[in-house]
């Protein structure tokens, strides 16, 4: 079974200042990992993905995340706040190559004051 | 390419009343899921299509909730004798059979409010 939990339902920062959201998840097997984020009364977009090799992924709006295994977390770092990062985030995990259902955590609500 | 589609939007119902979604997934993908978000909370899988076989259901999809996928095309999900707890947003994502980490894609949802 997996299970992802987020630290944090509301994160607040201010503009230019670094975005930290984090993930920490469990899985029997080794995991898939991705990042979505959904903006109000819209459906997820993914800001990025962790299925195998380098563990530092990049992805879109300049967002990036680590997979630790030792750790077993995917924490989200972006170096500088833009507002129009304000938006809801959502890690989940998926069993590898095997598995199809998405198990995704509570969500971040990041914030960025001016 | 439109990407994945949802009708209705909005559905406001009452009760006891039985309701149909509509999902459209991007045309060359053969997976097709059901996800159900209630307000505060991350998404819930509910069931999972790959071409037209039904091949995954979540213990949360209750014998009053039924699924069909009848050509391997667009999807529909009804819920019969709404409850007041069914009220959430429902997602529907499709994606392609690639080897691994296949992105899910999601539609914008449809919100239903049981009154």
């Amino acid at each position: 079974a997996q299970s992802v939990t987020q630290l944090g339902s509301h994160v607040s920062v201010s503009e230019g200042a670094l975005v930290l959201l984090r993930c920490n998840y469990s899985s029997s097997v080794p995991p898939y990992l991705f990042w979505y984020v959904q903006y109000p009364n819209q459906g997820l977009q993914l800001l990025l993905k962790y299925t195998t090799g380098a563990t530092l992924v990049k992805g879109i709006n300049g967002f990036e995340a680590e997979f630790k295994k030792s750790e077993t977390s995917f924490h989200l770092t972006k170096p500088s706040a833009h507002m129009s990062d304000a938006a809801e985030y959502f890690c989940a995990v998926k069993p590898g190559h095997a598995g199809n259902m998405l198990t995704f955590g509570g969500g971040t609500r990041l914030m960025v004051k001016p | 390419d439109t990407g994945v589609s949802q009708d209705p939007r909005h559905k406001i119902t009452k009760r006891g009343q039985n309701v149909t979604f509509r999902c459209d997934p991007i045309s060359e993908h053969n997976r097709l899921y059901w996800y159900r978000q209630t307000l505060g909370q991350g998404p819930e899988f509910l069931t999972y299509f790959q071409n037209e076989a039904q091949l995954e259901k979540s213990r949360l999809l209750s014998d009053r909730f039924s699924a069909e996928r009848p050509k391997g095309s667009f999807s529909t999900l009804e819920i019969q004798r709404t409850e007041q707890g069914d009220s959430a947003m429902y997602l529907c994502a499709s994606s392609a059979m690639t080897p691994n980490g296949a992105e899910q894609f999601f539609g914008p949802g449809t919100r239903l409010t049981v009154l």
